[in-house]
């Protein structure tokens, strides 16, 4: 079964850079139908998308965040990771990772658990 | 900045059906693509609910159905049962700009 699991520091300083990883366990991060993607929650709000990237490393972002935003893909790990630059408190959230599918057009089908990031000095 | 509009709130006592709307346009919902539903419990990830319009993954129960026509897609569930109290949110994919996913504003479900 597959599962994904999101890691890093919950804890980052205004003006920093924002660093997660999500692991893939019970299945390859290589598989042609599927994107995976980061959606974040700030505390009391909605969901917002961030991007999603390709096994092969083609990525989508959201426009509001693209000058910030940076996917990328570990296949041999089977991990997928997130960086945003220059955090305010505006990017304190619940940070997910999902696998979407299948294409673009489809659904986040599996969710990690997520994993609170607040932005403070 | 969703570009999916939902109502805020929704309510209804056990047994009751009630219907969540998800309003788009003409770069999401209308030029076609397919809508999603999910379900969020407090302090909790989202659980996909619909998937393609219609579609109930395995374990969901039939309570939960979606529909889709024009601008607009909805949710609904029939005989409201106290666990349906939670968030809902829609989902599609936009294809202005460089294309992305697009979530819904969220819809609150009280059962009374």
């Amino acid at each position: 079964q597959l599962q994904l699991q999101e890691s890093g520091p919950g804890l980052v300083k205004p003006s920093e850079t924002l660093s997660l990883t999500c692991t893939i366990s019970g299945g390859s991060i290589s598989i042609s139908s599927h994107f995976w993607g980061w959606i974040r929650q700030p505390p009391g709000k909605g969901l917002e998308w961030i991007g999603d990237i390709y096994y092969a490393g083609s990525t989508t972002y959201n426009p509001s965040l693209k000058s910030r935003v940076t996917i990328s893909v570990d296949r041999p790990k089977n991990q997928f990771s997130l960086k945003l630059s220059s955090v305010t408190a505006a990017d304190t959230a619940v940070y997910y990772c999902a696998r979407l599918g299948p294409g673009r057009g489809g659904s986040f089908d599996i969710w990690g658990q997520g994993t609170m990031v607040t932005v403070s000095s | 900045q969703s570009v999916l509009t939902q109502p805020p709130s929704v309510s209804g006592a056990p047994g009751q059906r009630v219907t969540i709307s998800c309003t788009g346009s003409y770069s999401n919902i209308v030029a076609g693509y397919d809508v999603h539903w999910y379900q969020q419990y407090p302090g909790t990830a989202p659980k996909l609910l619909i998937y393609g319009n219609t579609n109930r993954p395995s374990g969901v129960p039939d309570r939960f159905s979606g529909s889709k026509s024009g601008t607009s897609a909805s949710l609904a569930i029939s005989g409201l049962q106290a666990e349906d109290e939670a968030d809902y949110y829609c989902q599609s994919y936009d294809n202005s700009l460089s294309g992305s996913s697009v979530f819904g504003t969220g819809t609150k479900v009280t059962v009374l």
